[in-house]
């Protein structure tokens, strides 16, 4: 089946300790999403690729970095993990064709912790 | 995007129908309703979306008010998977640029024996 599949499902990294989580696609869709969700809030929108194109939201800190080597791959770096930083990362994809409104499809998430 | 107003959290029995409303008062000609929900420790998963008119999917019916100012989000025979955390989100139709999601709070769906 296709699908979004993220790498690892948990991850554990230590303070001030590069991470990087990625994401892979089978949809070949065009757009890549990575959203934060914290414990208890809803997912919220750190960044996106429209095709090679990077698209930052203007509330993501400069921590938080993406990725894109092909259509199939993105991932995302935190350069120094706070403590603040522990969440449920999100990757989605969806294929947007310049007009219309494309459905956004999940993967099962990277739940990070730092110590 | 239009703001949207959820309940925080519904009950329902198992086996009955669940009707989850959604305030869009804001909303704009051109933007679609659309549902979202989240199991516990899982990614979101699409529901179902609309414009005006009243849409029906193998998982839910979405009935959008006349005005379009509010809508409801209907699951027709409730189970205890159905239990999660269910998105209303109005979203701006794609103009050459992605469609970007904002969740809002949610409401919470329990469904109970």
């Amino acid at each position: 089946d296709a699908m979004v599949i993220q790498n690892p499902r948990y991850q554990v990294t230590q303070f001030g300790k590069p991470v990087t989580l990625s994401c892979s696609q089978t949809l070949n869709h065009n757009v890549m999403y990575w959203y934060q969700q914290k414990s208890s809030q809803a997912p919220k929108l750190l960044f996106h690729y429209y095709d090679k194109d990077f698209n930052n939201e203007a509330d993501t800190p400069d921590n938080f970095q993406s990725r894109r080597p092909n259509t199939s791959f993105c991932f995302l770096d935190i350069r120094s993990p706070g403590l603040g930083d522990a969440a449920m990362y999100l990757c989605a994809t969806s294929r947007e064709r310049g007009w219309g409104t494309d459905t956004q499809y999940f993967g099962p998430g990277t739940r990070l912790t730092v110590l | 995007d239009a703001k949207t107003t959820q309940p925080p959290s519904m009950d329902c029995a198992e086996g009955r129908a669940a009707n989850l409303p959604c305030n869009h008062s804001t909303i704009s000609g051109n933007e679609y309703v659309y549902w979202y929900r989240q199991i516990h420790s899982q990614g979101p998963q699409y529901i179902i979306h609309g414009l005006k008119n009243n849409e029906t999917n193998e998982m839910a019916s979405l009935i959008i008010t006349e005005d379009r100012k509010s809508s409801t989000l209907i699951l027709p025979h409730a189970t205890l998977r159905d239990t999660a955390v269910y998105y209303c989100i109005v979203r701006g139709l794609n103009t050459g640029t992605a469609s970007k999601l904002t969740f809002g709070t949610g409401t919470r769906l329990q469904v109970m024996l």
